[in-house]
């Protein structure tokens, strides 16, 4: 099992520049969420998914797109990026919507300049 | 007001030291809480639950005062390996999109 992967690992973009983060799970996890991480904020939910072609919007969601149409991939979209975007951006799984320990990919570090 | 507070550290102690960490949670409904630890440029994993009666966990023990809405995790005998940032988890109830991440903080174990 390779768990949860993303990539890239590090992604520079400049201003209004689109570009989609990979994530991928070989657990057969129906929850799938992406994060994203600031120094001193602790990690704010973008957009999550319960299963196969349904997603909805997190705490943070302005600005990202996302979709599910397998199990296994949950891509995040940045449509226009912008300084504001930058991150580091962490994908999560879990057996269910109701399992509460979430299985992190190795994040992708989004300087946008 | 954050919804999760943790003093972000760093808390800097010698090995075999005993150190505590304490997080304030401001959702009374709060159902679930947890510890992760995220090594420096890694990603979060979950330490360890926190339950209402305690519990432990080797060198680890994690405690929940509803009352006062405050979690603690305990950390006996530190090992240079513990050196880490420790996350405090709190969700509204087990759903994966109700988990609300506090800051962390920063343990450094020194030689």
């Amino acid at each position: 099992n390779a768990g949860v992967t993303q990539t890239p690992k590090f992604q520079v973009l400049k201003t209004g520049q689109s570009m989609t983060l990979q994530c991928a799970q070989d657990m057969n996890h129906e929850y799938m969420s992406w994060y994203r991480q600031d120094p001193g904020m602790g990690l704010r939910l973008i957009h999550y998914s319960v299963g196969a072609g349904i997603t909805d919007q997190g705490e943070v969601p302005n600005g990202y797109n996302v979709s599910r149409s397998t199990t296994e991939d949950f891509p995040l979209r940045l449509l226009s990026a912008a300084p504001s975007q930058t991150s580091v951006y962490f994908c999560a799984s879990s057996p269910t919507g109701t399992s509460p320990e979430q299985f992190f990919g190795p994040g992708t570090r989004l300087t946008v300049l | 007001r954050k919804e999760v507070e943790q003093d972000p550290g760093p808390f800097n102690v010698p090995e075999g030291a005993t150190v505590a960490f304490n997080c304030t949670y401001s959702n009374s409904a709060s159902q679930s809480f947890f510890w992760y630890r995220q090594d420096c440029r890694k990603e979060p994993k979950l330490l360890m639950s926190v339950y209402s009666s305690g519990n432990e966990d080797g060198r680890f023990t994690a405690q929940l005062n509803r009352a006062s809405q405050y979690i603690s995790l305990l950390i006996r005998d530190s090992k240079l390996s513990d050196s880490a940032t420790y996350l405090c988890v709190v969700a509204y109830n087990n759903a994966g999109n109700m988990l609300t991440f506090g800051g962390g903080t920063r343990l450094m174990v020194k030689p």
